[in-house]
């Protein structure tokens, strides 16, 4: 499996933007990177997913390394909802339909 | 929008007993998932469908078995249940399989403790 490695926690203060990072060295050409987040007690929600260009939609940015080897997910304004433990996932390989969830970066979002 | 639903929410199961836990989608997917969550730890894939018919391991399938007769329908078993079976259990489903560039949309999850 491409392994994904971030931060265990991080911190962010009201209104300003979040910037989390997410190592993948090991994706592979044809593998997307996926963020998700979780909400205390709640099921995970999707974020947003790119390739290789970088993305953006109306909950955040996502910035991915020219070599791929890394990228950054950005809450441009952070609000106290946006505290959650967000999760960085690219696709296994070998064609599998898994989808294998890391141990995610907590981010705490203070007033 | 149903969108996936899991039944029950919350259960408490004496160790030895059996149980499933039901989950359906109404978005017509043909990708459905289980995963599990400890407290404080992130996902872990128990079993996942690629279609009817069809149904793979994932990360964490001992103790549990699935079946896949419809495409609406993914219900996970706990046959003989065990105090390490005490968890978060989630099911997701998606109308393709990463990466295609489809989201992954998941249930409100199910409580499970095991005593």
């Amino acid at each position: 499996d491409a392994k994904t490695t971030q931060p265990t926690s991080m911190d962010c203060a009201e209104g300003r933007a979040a910037n989390l990072p997410c190592n993948h060295s090991t994706i592979s050409g044809n593998e997307y990177v996926y963020w998700y987040r979780q909400i205390h007690s709640q099921g995970p929600q999707y974020i947003i997913h790119g390739l290789k260009n970088n993305e953006t939609n109306e909950m955040a940015s996502l910035i991915i390394t020219e070599d791929r080897k890394s990228s950054t997910l950005i809450l441009p304004h952070a609000t106290l909802r946006d505290t959650a433990v967000y999760y960085c996932i690219v696709r296994t390989q070998g064609g599998s339909e898994k989808l294998v969830f890391g141990k995610g970066t907590k981010l705490t979002v203070n007033p | 929008n149903a969108g996936v639903t899991q039944t029950p929410k919350f259960r408490i199961l004496k160790i030895g007993q059996s149980m499933t836990l039901q989950c359906t989608q109404d978005m017509n997917h043909n990708y459905m998932y289980w995963y599990r969550q400890d407290p404080g730890m992130g996902l872990k894939l128990i079993y996942y469908s690629v279609g009817a018919g069809i149904t793979d391991k994932g990360e964490v399938p001992n103790g549990y078995n699935v079946s896949r007769s419809t495409t609406e329908d993914f219900p996970l078993r706990l046959e003989l249940a065990a105090p390490s079976q005490t968890s978060v259990y989630f099911c997701a489903s998606s109308s393709q399989p990463p990466p295609t560039g489809n989201t992954i949309y998941f249930g409100e999850g199910s409580w499970l403790t095991v005593v």
